[in-house]
């Protein structure tokens, strides 16, 4: 069984700083990827990032970054540069062949003017 | 390009009753999911389908819940008779393939059920 665990359930940041959200994992599966979502207060679930567990190399896109411990089983991302329209239920997702997703308990994150 | 359409959007209805939930995936998408998100959650897989075939419906309480998606295209969930813990968002996505690698979800708006 896969599961996924979001330790922060809420987190807030000043506009403009950066904030890093947790996630950790566990999978049987050595071919799988790793997600982060946002789903802003109208609900539609938005792909941030994503991440191959066999590739090395973080995965960046613009301001969001993800730090991928492979061994430790951790898949955090970064935000820089926090804007307003970041606030939003951020999930961390767990995918491997035959597109299952697993999904975590979400992180609401704040960011204030 | 269309994104995942959903409806309805809102739906109450008292336990005991039934309700129907309709998605349209973006168009080409041969794979289509059903999430169930409880409030305070993140979304739970109910079922999966492969054009019209079922790839896995394991966390699919079928006493009471069926899907269909006859043509490949649409899709519709069934929950006959709700129950009051079935109040949630069920969501709808849709990805390119099934293969091994992960394609990459798309999602609809979702369709926010309450019952009373």
């Amino acid at each position: 069984a896969q599961t996924v665990t979001q330790s922060q359930p809420e987190m807030s940041v000043q506009e403009a700083e950066t904030v890093t959200l947790s996630c950790t994992y566990d999978t049987s599966e050595s071919n799988y990827y790793l997600f982060w979502y946002k789903q802003p207060p109208s609900r539609q679930m938005i792909l941030v990032i994503r991440q191959e567990a066999y590739k090395q190399q973080n995965a960046t896109e613009n301001r969001f970054s993800v730090n991928f411990q492979k061994a430790a089983k951790s898949f955090s991302l970064k935000i820089s540069d926090s804007q307003l329209g970041d606030t939003a239920m951020y999930f961390c997702a767990l995918g491997s062949a035959g597109n299952m997703l697993t999904f975590g308990g979400g992180t609401r994150l704040m960011v204030k003017p | 390009e269309a994104g995942v359409a959903q409806s309805p959007r809102y739906k109450i209805i008292e336990k005991r009753q039934s309700v129907a939930f309709w998605c349209n995936p973006i168009s080409g998408h041969a794979t289509l999911y059903w999430y169930q998100q409880i409030l305070g959650q993140g979304p739970k897989l109910l079922i999966q389908f492969q054009n019209n075939g079922v790839v896995d419906d394991s966390q699919l309480p079928k006493d009471r819940f069926s899907a269909e998606r006859l043509k490949g295209v649409d899709s519709t969930l069934k929950i006959q008779p709700a129950k009051l813990e079935d109040s949630a968002v069920y969501l709808c996505a849709s990805s390119l393939v099934l293969s091994s690698s992960q394609e990459t979800q798309y999602f609809g708006p979702g369709t926010r059920l309450l019952v009373l």
